[in-house]
């Protein structure tokens, strides 16, 4: 499984975008790039993932880099409660060995501050 | 729409004893995975079930055994309860071996070995 690598920790303004980077560079071609969050030693909470294409839904925006070694989660308008910490992970997402598997590191700790 | 349900939320035991956990999957998802994640740890991968049968396992010791009942619910089993074995329990569930299966996180179990 491709590892990925985050920031330890990051501040964003309330009301501010959040920008969350995370480096893939050895993602394979039918690796998806995942983000999860967790607050308080929650369940994580699924946000959103991609292939290759920008994507976007209520929570916030995946941005790939053409070569894909690297990501950006935005989250457009932070709020306390998007205090957590966020996970990017790569995981084969089509059948098959691996399929299922989940690889997570440490994640970013992000504080939003009032 | 039934999200992802584990039990108990939190459990006690004592060295050498031996332990089950119980995960309910979403509607409609068919495939259960366990997770581990220490304090202060991003979640590590234990195994995955599907059609009742253990398809993945990660770096995990034999005292780690699970089971998939025809209804889809999980339950996961740990022998000879260690001091180290204390953590969060999280179970994932999705949708079989097709593309694009997001895996979604129930709220854990809380294990406490004393």
């Amino acid at each position: 499984d491709a590892k990925t690598t985050q920031p330890p920790s990051m501040d964003c303004a309330e009301g501010r975008a959040a920008n969350l980077p995370c480096n893939h560079s050895t993602i394979s071609g039918n690796e998806y790039v995942y983000w999860y969050r967790q607050i308080h030693s929650q369940g994580p909470q699924y946000i959103i993932h991609g292939l290759k294409n920008n994507e976007t839904n209520e929570m916030a925006s995946l941005i790939i880099t053409e070569d894909r070694k690297s990501s950006t989660l935005i989250l457009p308008h932070a709020t306390l409660r998007d205090t957590a910490v966020y996970y990017c992970i790569v995981r084969v997402a089509q059948g098959g060995t691996n399929a299922g598997k989940s690889t997570f590191g440490d994640g970013t700790t992000l504080t939003v501050k009032p | 729409d039934a999200g992802v349900t584990q039990s108990p939320t939190h459990l006690i035991k004592t060295r050498g004893q031996q332990v089950t956990l119980r995960c309910s999957p979403k509607s409609g998802h068919d495939t259960v995975s366990w997770y581990q994640q220490a304090l202060g740890q991003g979640p590590q991968f234990i195994f995955q079930y599907y059609e009742e049968e253990e398809r993945q396992r990660g770096n995990f010791p034999d005292r780690f055994s699970g089971h998939q009942f025809p209804n889809y619910s999980s339950e996961l089993n740990v022998n000879a309860l260690l001091l180290g074995d204390s953590a969060l329990y999280l179970c994932a569930s999705s949708l079989g071996y097709i593309e694009q299966e997001t895996q979604y996180f129930g709220p854990g179990t809380r294990l406490l070995v004393l």
